[in-house]
């Protein structure tokens, strides 16, 4: 099973450049969720989307935008990369959102470098 | 956002010792998670608690949520090397669909 799948795993920037992580699951969930992960901070959410066709703002949202256009793939864009966005990012999908009943499911990460 | 706080952010123990890591927040939350990362991956769910006051038991490891559904601790019982990784708590905002992370607690078993 293939879960949940991200990439690049690993990517260089330099400051100014732009690019997009993809993120695709296979488990025909509803709930897509973008995190990235400091040291000392946790996973904080940078946006979500609750279905095919929508999008919302998280926790730290400036600076990023997503697009969830198919219900299995949820991007992640950087238009403008700066050194303050070097992080790992995670992606995370769920059946009914983060509710009792339902669990997050995350990919493996993208290691990302501004420069 | 409700805030949650993780202690000790590094802890550091030998093989065979017991431990407690602790999640705390002024706020409720609806329920709480407990998720365990290691290097290069990313955080699996160890357990869901969802009422006051209620304990569950993972094989050596304890979880508990506070009576107020504000805090919980995870208690792990004779460590071993392979309950290293990242320790996160997550809680389950009022609002629902979102989840909360804290910080993580770092715990290295030595043999």
């Amino acid at each position: 099973n293939a879960g949940v799948t991200q990439t690049p795993k690993f990517r260089v920037l330099k400051t100014g450049q732009s690019m997009t992580l993809l993120c695709a699951q296979d488990m025909n969930h509803e709930y897509m969720y973008w995190y990235r992960q400091d040291p000392g901070m946790g996973l904080r959410l940078i946006h979500y989307s609750v279905g095919e066709g929508t999008t919302a703002k998280g926790e730290v949202p400036d600076g990023y935008n997503v697009s969830r256009l198919k219900k299995q793939n949820f991007l992640l864009g950087l238009e403008s990369a700066a050194p303050s966005q070097t992080s790992v990012y995670f992606c995370a999908s769920s059946g009914q959102g983060a509710t009792v009943e339902e669990k997050l499911f995350f990919g493996s990460g993208t290691q990302l470098s501004v420069l | 956002t409700q805030l949650l706080e993780q202690s000790p952010q590094f802890l550091s123990i030998q093989e065979g010792e017991n431990l407690t890591v602790y999640c705390n927040s002024s706020s409720v939350f609806s329920s709480l998670q407990w998720y365990r990362q290691e290097p290069g991956e990313g955080p699996v769910l160890l357990v869901t608690v969802v009422t006051g006051g209620e304990v569950k038991k993972l094989k050596r490891l304890t979880f508990q949520f506070g009576d107020a559904r504000k805090d919980s601790s995870l208690h792990i019982t004779a460590a071993q090397p392979g309950d290293t990784g990242l320790y996160l708590c997550a809680g389950e905002e009022t609002s629902g669909s979102r989840l909360t992370f804290g910080e993580g607690t770092q715990l290295t078993v030595n043999p």
